[in-house]
C-alpha cells in the first residue's frame, strides 16, 4: 500500500490563481481530512470527509472547497489564492482512530 | 467543537532525563486522545494514543495518562535520547470521534 499520496509537493502561485491539490489513499478508509501547518504552528483542519458525498467544514474552511466524489480521492481546491493561504498542507484518512498523514504540499503564494 | 490547548511550546532535556508535555481539551464528550510526533519536514506520525475508559498507557519509554474529570492529558518521555527531538503534537476529537483537532505543538530539543 502506498497510503495516502498527495501531488504537488510545492507549488509557487501567483495571487489570484486558482489550483487543486490532489490526495489519494489506497487504504479503504471513510475518513478523509485536509490541514494546513503554518511555519512553527500546528495544524489546523480545514475541511473533512466522512465518506463519498459527504464533506464538512472544519476550523478554517474559508477560501477553500473540497469534494469526496470516491473514497479513494479528496481533492482541496484554492479559487483565488491569497498570500496567507502560504502553508504546508497535509492530507490525511482513517478508519476508527489512527489518522495516516500524506508528505504534504508545500504551497507559496506570491 | 473542541479546543486543545498544549504546554510548553519549546521544551529542552539532558540526555537520559524525563520529558513531559501537557494538553487539555474543552469537550467532554472527548473519548479519544493520540499523541503524534513530527520530525523535520516530515509528516506527524502516530506514538501513542489513549481511550478514555483508561487512564494510563505505557508504550516502552513512553507512557499517556488522561485525567477525564479535569479534562486533561500528558506524554511522558522517560531515558531521552537525541532521536526524541522533534515537534509533539497532542489531539482531540473535533466532532464526535473523528476528526482530530491538535494542539499547537511542543519543539522537544534532547541535549546530549
Amino acid at each position: 500500500n502506498a497510503g495516502v499520496t498527495q501531488t504537488p509537493k510545492f507549488r509557487i502561485l501567483k495571487i489570484g490563481q486558482s489550483m487543486t491539490l490532489q490526495c489519494a489513499q489506497d487504504m479503504n478508509h471513510n475518513y478523509m481530512y485536509w490541514y494546513r501547518q503554518d511555519p512553527g504552528m500546528g495544524l489546523k483542519l480545514i475541511y473533512y470527509s466522512v465518506g463519498a458525498g459527504i464533506t464538512d467544514k472544519g476550523e478554517v474552511p474559508n477560501g477553500y472547497n473540497v469534494s469526496r466524489s470516491t473514497t479513494e480521492d479528496f481533492p482541496l481546491r484554492l479559487e483565488l489564492a491569497a498570500p496567507s493561504q502560504t502553508s504546508v498542507y497535509f492530507c490525511a484518512s482513517s478508519q476508527t482512530t489512527e489518522a495516516f498523514f500524506g508528505q504534504g504540499t508545500r504551497l507559496t503564494v506570491v | 467543537g473542541e479546543n486543545v490547548e498544549q504546554h510548553p511550546s519549546t521544551l529542552s532535556v539532558q540526555e537520559g532525563d524525563s520529558a513531559v508535555i501537557k494538553c487539555t481539551y474543552s469537550d467532554s464528550a472527548s473519548n479519544y486522545f493520540p499523541w503524534y510526533k513530527q520530525e523535520l519536514g516530515k509528516r506527524p506520525q502516530l506514538i501513542i494514543d489513549i481511550r478514555s475508559n483508561v487512564g494510563e498507557k505505557k508504550d516502552q519509554r513512553i507512557a499517556v495518562t488522561l485525567n477525564k474529570t479535569a479534562k486533561h492529558f500528558s506524554l511522558h518521555i522517560t531515558e531521552t535520547q537525541p532521536e526524541d527531538s522533534a515537534v509533539y503534537f497532542c489531539a482531540a476529537p473535533f466532532s464526535g470521534n473523528t476528526p482530530l483537532v491538535f494542539g499547537k505543538g511542543t519543539r522537544l530539543s534532547v541535549i546530549a
